[in-house]
């Protein structure tokens, strides 16, 4: 059975950093692109970042760009996503998920980030 | 960036009626290959989403056949032959022919 677990969501200050984590189970993690996406209160999803199988391509929303990085280990099956100078737009649910053909086919239970002061 | 439209933002819908949701495009969505990046996804509350087709009109395995996609260009539908009880949520249409990826506002389909 697929699984995917977050963790490391927090109440954090603007300009505060954060790392949050994905653990995979139950298929072949290093054969997959993984992404990031997030439930911002009150406008919907948004796509975050991705990452390709063996971590040699990258991509972000522009928003986020310069200031999330994406990586993964393939040895333990996870992939992360490190937030710095983070905003108050920045508050929402991020969900890990699998990416095959370009659709999101598996997705965790998601990691509450709350940016405030 | 490729702007989705949901028409309806709210739905809702008798048990056992059927049910529509259209998802327009500010771009077509077909790529240079002619395969068309759009997906549909449901979302029930307190619950992450879950894939209910791919590629316009691709059913997830174990999604019941009373979920259907269609459409082309810049218009897409997802129709609901029957609406059950645990068809309630929010519904997204998600395009990931163009970069960056991006999701349609989303459709509350509610029981009356």
């Amino acid at each position: 059975e697929v699984q995917l677990v977050e963790s490391g969501g927090h109440l954090v200050q603007p300009g505060g950093s954060l790392r949050l984590s994905c653990a995979a189970s139950g298929f072949s993690f290093s054969n997959y692109w993984m992404s990031w996406v997030r439930r911002v209160p009150g406008k919907g999803l948004e796509w975050v970042a991705n990452i390709k199988q063996d971590g040699s391509e990258k991509y972000y929303m522009s928003s986020v760009a310069g200031r999330f990085t994406v990586s993964r280990d393939n040895a333990n099956n996870s992939v992360f996503l490190q937030m710095s100078s983070l905003r108050a737009e920045d508050t929402a649910v991020y969900y890990c998920a699998r990416t095959a053909d370009r659709s999101f086919d598996y997705w965790g239970q998601g990691a509450l980030v709350t940016v405030s002061s | 960036d490729v702007v989705l439209t949901q028409t309806p933002l709210s739905s809702p819908v008798t048990l056992g009626q059927p049910a529509s949701i259209s998802c327009r495009s500010s771009q077509g969505l077909a790529d240079g290959n002619g395969r068309t990046y759009l997906s549909w996804l449901h979302q029930r509350p307190g619950q992450p989403p879950r894939l209910l087709i791919y590629k316009i009109s691709n059913r997830v395995s174990g999604v019941p056949d009373r979920f259907s996609g269609s459409g082309t260009g810049t218009n897409f539908t997802l129709k609901i032959t029957r609406v059950e009880a645990d068809d309630v949520g929010i519904y997204y249409c998600t395009q990931a022919t163009h970069f960056p990826q991006t999701f349609g506002q989303g459709t509350k389909v509610e029981v009356k």
